[in-house]
C-alpha cells in the first residue's frame, strides 16, 4: 500500500509568481485536504476535495485554490504569491464514505517565497 | 466555533521522566480528538485518537483520556526517551459530517540523555 506523497519537496518563489503543489493520495482513499503550517505554528485547513469537487474550505482567499483528478490526486495552485505564504504545506488523504475520520499524511512541501 | 488550547513549549524533560502535555477544545458538537506528532523534518504521523467521551487512546506509551466534563484531552507518558523529542499537536474533528482538523499550536518536547 502507497502511502501518501507530495512534490515538489521545496520550492523557492519570488513574490507574485504562482505555484502548484502536487498531491497523491493513499491507495483505496478518495479525498484529499490541504493544510498550511507556518513556522512555529499548527496547520491550518486551507480546503478538502472529494470526488474532484471542494467540499469545505478554510479562511483562504480565492487565490488559494486546488484540483482532484479522477485518480483522487490533487494540486493547491496559489496565486500572487506573498511573502507570508511561505509555510510547510501539508496534503492528508482520507476515506471520507469510511465512517472513520483519520487522515494520513504526506511529508509536504517546503514553499519559501521571496 | 471549535478551537484547541495546548501548553507552550518548549517542554525539556530528562531521559525517563513523566511527561504530561496539556490540551484543552472548545466544541459545538462531539468531536473526536487525536494526538499528532512531528518528527523533525518530517510530516504529521497520527500518535492516538478517541472518539468519544471518556475512550482513552493508547500507543507507544502515550496514553490520552477524552475527558468531557473537563474537555481536555491531556496527553501523559511514564517514562519518556530521547526519541520521543519532538513537536506534539493536540487536534479535534469536529464531526458531523465535517473532518476537517482543527490543530492547537504544538508543543515542542526536548528529551536530554
Amino acid at each position: 500500500e502507497t502511502g501518501v506523497t507530495q512534490s515538489p519537496t521545496h520550492l523557492i518563489k519570488t513574490r507574485g509568481q504562482q505555484v502548484t503543489l502536487r498531491c497523491s493520495s493513499q491507495s483505496g482513499h478518495n479525498t484529499v485536504s490541504w493544510y498550511q503550517q507556518a513556522l512555529g505554528q499548527g496547520p491550518q485547513f486551507i480546503f478538502q476535495y472529494y470526488r474532484e469537487e471542494e467540499n469545505g474550505r478554510g479562511n483562504f482567499p480565492p487565490r488559494f485554490s486546488g484540483l482532484q483528478f479522477p485518480n483522487y490526486s490533487s494540486e493547491l495552485n496559489v496565486n500572487a504569491l506573498e511573502l507570508d505564504d511561505s509555510a510547510l504545506y501539508l496534503c492528508a488523504s482520507s476515506l471520507l464514505t469510511s465512517g472513520s475520520n483519520e487522515q494520513f499524511f504526506g511529508p509536504g512541501t517546503r514553499l519559501t517565497v521571496l | 466555533g471549535n478551537s484547541v488550547t495546548q501548553m507552550e513549549g518548549p517542554v525539556t524533560l530528562s531521559e525517563e521522566a513523566f511527561l504530561t502535555i496539556n490540551c484543552t477544545y472548545t466544541a459545538t458538537g462531539y468531536p473526536s480528538l487525536f494526538w499528532y506528532v512531528q518528527y523533525p523534518g518530517e510530516g504529521l504521523q497520527l500518535l492516538l485518537k478517541a472518539t468519544k467521551a471518556d475512550d482513552k487512546g493508547s500507543n507507544k506509551g502515550f496514553e490520552a483520556t477524552y475527558r468531557k466534563e473537563t474537555t481536555s484531552f491531556h496527553l501523559e507518558k511514564g517514562s519518556v526517551q530521547v526519541s520521543d523529542s519532538a513537536v506534539y499537536f493536540c487536534a479535534l474533528v469536529p464531526g458531523n459530517r465535517d473532518d476537517k482538523i482543527i490543530f492547537g499550536k504544538g508543543t515542542r518536547l526536548h528529551i536530554l540523555p
